[in-house]
């Protein structure tokens, strides 16, 4: 079983700064079946990037994902009110299909 | 627009059993598999199974193998989830997702939940 730790736990910033979230995979991720979705209180997540680094439909492009093997990065650009939220990461490419434990992103 | 709507979620007691449903639409079903993901109040998110497009391929988390059975009826549009031998940690908001693929693939889509509640 693959295991995901996100980091940081909490992450506080400011409405125009730039994020940067992490994810570790415990072993290299195949084919770059990796993916980052943003979670509100009382919504069910929504797909922001699949394939490590391809942003699903209509998600703006200042979110962006890289990275490859064990260690993947999503990177919000300028920070806007809306994007304050729950971060999760997943891998699909061997099953289980783990999640991460989540970064929550808070207004600083 | 793809719609995904779960049904079946509730109240049952250690040992039971509940039946979960997802009515889909707005997409050719047979076409891409499907997943069940929980999440406990509070608490991150736990993928549960998933299968294959044409119903031929099923996977499970460990911690529901040999308990939970999903299937799907490509007639109806429907994806279901068997649950039996339930636990009080099995009590979780349960999501069904359209996989963007017919085997692999992230949760594209989502439906907004339905509650089950495990306890006696």
């Amino acid at each position: 079983e693959i295991v995901l730790t996100q980091s940081p736990g909490t992450l506080s910033l400011s409405p125009g700064e730039r994020a940067t979230l992490s994810c570790r995979a415990s072993q290299s991720v195949s084919s770059s079946y990796f993916a980052w979705y943003q979670q509100k209180p009382g919504q069910a997540p929504r797909l922001l990037i699949s394939g490590a680094s391809s942003r699903a439909t209509g998600i703006p492009d200042r979110f962006s994902g890289s990275g490859s093997g064990t260690d993947f990065t999503l990177t919000i650009s300028r920070l806007e009110p809306e994007d304050f939220a729950v971060y999760y990461c997943q891998q699909y490419g061997s099953s289980p299909r783990s999640f991460g434990q989540g970064t929550k992103l808070e207004i600083k | 627009e793809v719609q995904l709507l779960e049904s079946g979620g509730g109240l049952v007691q250690p040992g039971g059993s509940l039946r979960l449903s997802c009515a889909a639409s707005g997409f050719t079903f047979n076409n891409y598999a499907m997943s069940w993901v929980r999440q406990t109040p509070g608490k991150g998110l736990e993928w549960v199974s998933a299968i294959s497009g044409s119903g031929g391929s099923t996977y499970y988390a460990d911690s529901v193998k040999g308990r939970f059975t999903i299937s799907r009826d490509n007639s109806k549009n429907t994806l279901s989830l068997q649950m039996n031998s339930l636990r009080a940690e099995d009590t979780a908001v349960y999501y069904c997702a359209k996989v963007d693929g017919s085997y692999y693939g992230a949760g594209d889509y989502w439906g907004q939940g339905t509650l089950v509640t495990v306890s006696s």
